[in-house]
C-alpha cells in the first residue's frame, strides 16, 4: 500500500522559515515525482513544486519561486519543501503528491499525502 | 498564464446525472486530470488523461475533452459523490501545472 506522510508543519511567524517533509513508503520511489500542492483556508487547490525523479527537472509555482525550495532524497524516499520568506497568504494545508517520473509529461498525481498544515501568522 | 475555469457549484438529484466542465483555450490539446475531495480529505484523482479511470474508481465517473471544454460526468449520482471536484492540466508554455478552482457537487 502506498503511503505518503507529510510532516514539518506548524506556526511560523511572517518572514520566517520551514521545512517540510513528505516520507514515502509501498512505492519504487524512484519510479515518480514529487508534488507539493496546498490548500488555503477554504479555497481551492493550489500548484506549489515538482520535482523529477532524479531531481534534474524542477519547477515553481509564481506564488512561490525564489522563497520555496524542493528537493528530494530517493535513499530515503522522502521529498522536501524549504520555505523562506513565508508570507500570510503561505497559510494552507500542504499535500505532497506523486506524479510520473518526468514532471513535463503532465502526468496526473496519483498518490497523494493526508497534509500538513502551515500557519503563517504574528 | 493558462486558466482553467470552473462552475462554482452544482446540483443535482440522486440517481441523475451531474456534468462538471472545465474551460481552457485549446484544452483539447492537453491532458485533463480530475480529482475528487471530500471534505477534510486529501484529493483522489477519479479520471486521468481526459477519460481514463483508476482502479476502483466506478464506472459512473467518466470524462471527455474536445474543444475549449473538458468535461467530468457522474452518472447516477449517489449521495456519496458530493465533494468538490478539480481539474488539472499540465501548461507546457509555462512549465506549470494548473488547477481549476473547483466545483462543489450537491446531491440535493
Amino acid at each position: 500500500e502506498v503511503q505518503l506522510v507529510e510532516s514539518g508543519g506548524g506556526l511560523v511567524k511572517p518572514g520566517g522559515s520551514l521545512r517540510l517533509s513528505c516520507a514515502a513508503s509501498g512505492i519504487s520511489f524512484t519510479r515518480y515525482s514529487m508534488n507539493w500542492v496546498r490548500q488555503a483556508p477554504g479555497k481551492g487547490l493550489e500548484w506549489v513544486s515538482s520535482i523529477s525523479s532524479s531531481s534534474d527537472y524542477i519547477y515553481y509555482a509564481e506564488s512561490v519561486k525564489g522563497r520555496f525550495t524542493i528537493s528530494r532524497d530517493n535513499a530515503k524516499k522522502s521529498a522536501f519543501l524549504q520555505m523562506n520568506s513565508l508570507r500570510a497568504e503561505d497559510t494552507a494545508v500542504y499535500y505532497c503528491a506523486t506524479g510520473g517520473a518526468a514532471v513535463w509529461s503532465g502526468d496526473y498525481f496519483d498518490s497523494w499525502g493526508q497534509g500538513t498544515q502551515l500557519t503563517v501568522s504574528s | 498564464s493558462y486558466v482553467l475555469t470552473q462552475p462554482p457549484s452544482v446540483s443535482v438529484a440522486p440517481g441523475q446525472t451531474a456534468r462538471i466542465s472545465c474551460w481552457g483555450n485549446n484544452i483539447r490539446l492537453k491532458r485533463v486530470h480530475w480529482y475528487q475531495q471530500k471534505a477534510g480529505q486529501a484529493p483522489v484523482v477519479v479520471v486521468f488523461d481526459n477519460s481514463d479511470r483508476p482502479s476502483g474508481i466506478p464506472g459512473r465517473f467518466s470524462g471527455s475533452n474536445s474543444g475549449d471544454t473538458a468535461t467530468l460526468t457522474i452518472s447516477r449520482v449517489e449521495a456519496d459523490d458530493e465533494a468538490d471536484y478539480y481539474c488539472q492540466v499540465w501548461d507546457s508554455s509555462s512549465d506549470h501545472y494548473v488547477f481549476g478552482a473547483g466545483t462543489k457537487v450537491t446531491a440535493l
